[in-house]
């Protein structure tokens, strides 16, 4: 079971790109890397999804290095609305596979 | 995608009681996963209910405490059997609908316990 780790929290301002970097050095050869997003009050919504490379969808950026043991989420221009718990997760993603969230990075958007 | 609904959204629960809490998804869905998120934390796996045989539950949880059952594919329960102060949490009720190739999983809101 690949541990990650994240930087508990990390504070921006609005209209800045943040990127929230996740330590997963134990990554097995099938895990895929996934982040969901979660705002108080409400259950964590999918992100992002990758294997290797870039990934970019309307959302966000994800960026793996070749030894995949990290990598980074990446928010263009962030806004208040934004302000959530952005979460790595590592694992396979067949057979119903089951997900096991780490601590989360509690990103703080500032006016 | 999938739609989840939980019931209750929060409730105030006295110590030694137990409480049920209810999962219906709008669509048929083969796993079903429980998750506690206590207060200021992440989420922990609690178990896995797949409909038709016994729930899955992760180290630190048991059966007695928190039973679960899944009568069909588009329902589940977890009771909080006896509870404590220490069960105060938020629990989640979530599937993969397995419709994507990205195990992508989809969260209820949540029912918020705290007990007294």
């Amino acid at each position: 079971l690949a541990k990650t780790t994240q930087p508990v929290s990390m504070d921006s301002y609005e209209g800045q790109e943040v990127n929230i970097t996740c330590s997963h050095n134990n990554i097995a050869t099938n895990d895929y890397i996934t982040w969901y997003q979660q705002f108080p009050s409400q259950g964590p919504r999918f992100i992002i999804q990758g294997y290797k490379t870039k990934v970019t969808n309307e959302v966000a950026s994800l960026f793996i290095p070749a030894d995949r043991k990290s990598s980074t989420l990446s928010l263009p221009r962030v806004s208040l609305s934004d302000t959530a718990v952005y979460y790595c997760l590592v694992g396979k993603i067949y057979n119903f596979n089951k997900f096991y969230f780490g601590s989360g990075t509690k990103l703080n958007v500032k006016p | 995608s999938a739609v989840i609904s939980q019931k209750p959204s929060r409730d105030i629960c006295q110590r030694g009681t137990s409480l049920t809490i209810q999962c219906q998804v709008d669509s048929q869905v083969t796993m079903m996963f429980w998750y506690r998120q206590q207060p200021g934390q992440s989420l922990t796996l609690i178990a896995t209910a797949n409909q038709g045989s016994e729930a899955t539950y992760e180290s630190g949880f048991v059966i007695d405490k928190f039973p679960i059952s899944r009568p069909n594919l588009t329902f589940s329960t977890l009771t909080v059997s006896n509870m404590s102060p220490e069960d105060s949490s938020i629990y989640l009720c979530s599937v993969d609908p397995g419709q994507s190739n990205t195990g992508e999983l989809f969260f209820g809101e949540g029912s918020r316990l705290t007990v007294l």
